[in-house]
């Protein structure tokens, strides 16, 4: 079955602290998908990436289709960033929708 | 521009009945998706449709179902609703296929709740 591992599943940092997580995956993708989600379930999706690494802001997110590794990082980090932080792919051949990891759990203490 | 919008927010229903949720894509959206979320599965896909027609379908039981119309507005149906049922519904538009890789905007989700 294919897979998508997230870790840590919780972090707790303080403000300012630069902050990493991390996305592994089982098999070749089309795409992966960083996603936001805080409390009270409304979903943002930050970034889309099939290749190299992208910013926004605070956020960069860097993928290693060989390695079939992603990180997101937060620079800076603020208790407004406190958030469930989702991995999702795409499978290759993309019929299956997307397949989410089980997410990292943010707390940033101010 | 409105984002993606689902109704109703929340539902409680008993086991053995059958409920309908809705989402209205962003406009000029064409693919509908809908996922489930429950505390020990997360999230799941359950199926995605574009232009009126189903084009990928998750691993789930044929007691759900969806439907789009020609507006792009998608509804889904779950029936004989079992306590298991119980999760937070999410639905996504895009441009294109998801499978293109076009960027997915989330709905606020509707939280059923199977008594």
């Amino acid at each position: 079955k294919n897979e998508v591992e997230q870790s840590p599943q919780n972090l707790t940092a303080q403000e300012g602290e630069f902050i990493t997580i991390n996305c592994s995956y089982s098999v070749g993708i089309s795409a992966l998908h960083w996603l936001q989600q805080h409390p009270g379930g409304g979903i943002v999706s930050l970034f889309m990436l099939s290749s190299g690494k992208k910013k926004h802001g605070r956020l960069i997110a860097t993928i290693n289709i060989q390695e079939k590794h992603s990180s997101l990082h937060i620079t800076a980090s603020h208790p407004r960033d406190s958030a469930v932080y989702i991995c999702a792919v795409r499978w290759r051949g993309g019929a299956d929708g997307l397949t989410f990891g089980k997410g990292t759990h943010l707390i940033i203490q101010p | 521009k409105a984002g993606v919008t689902q109704t109703p927010r929340y539902l409680i229903k008993t086991r053995g009945q059958q409920v309908t949720l809705s989402c209205s894509p962003i406009s000029g959206h064409r693919s509908v998706s809908w996922y489930q979320q429950t505390p020990g599965q997360g999230l799941q896909f359950l199926f995605e449709y574009f232009s009126e027609t189903q084009r990928n379908k998750g691993n789930f039981p044929g007691r759900f179902s969806g439907r789009q119309f020609s507006n792009s507005r998608s509804e889904m149906n779950v029936s004989t609703l079992e306590l298991g049922d119980s999760a937070l519904y999410l639905c996504a538009s895009s441009l294109g296929l998801a499978g293109g890789n076009n960027e997915q905007f989330f709905g606020p989700g509707t939280r059923l709740t199977v008594l």
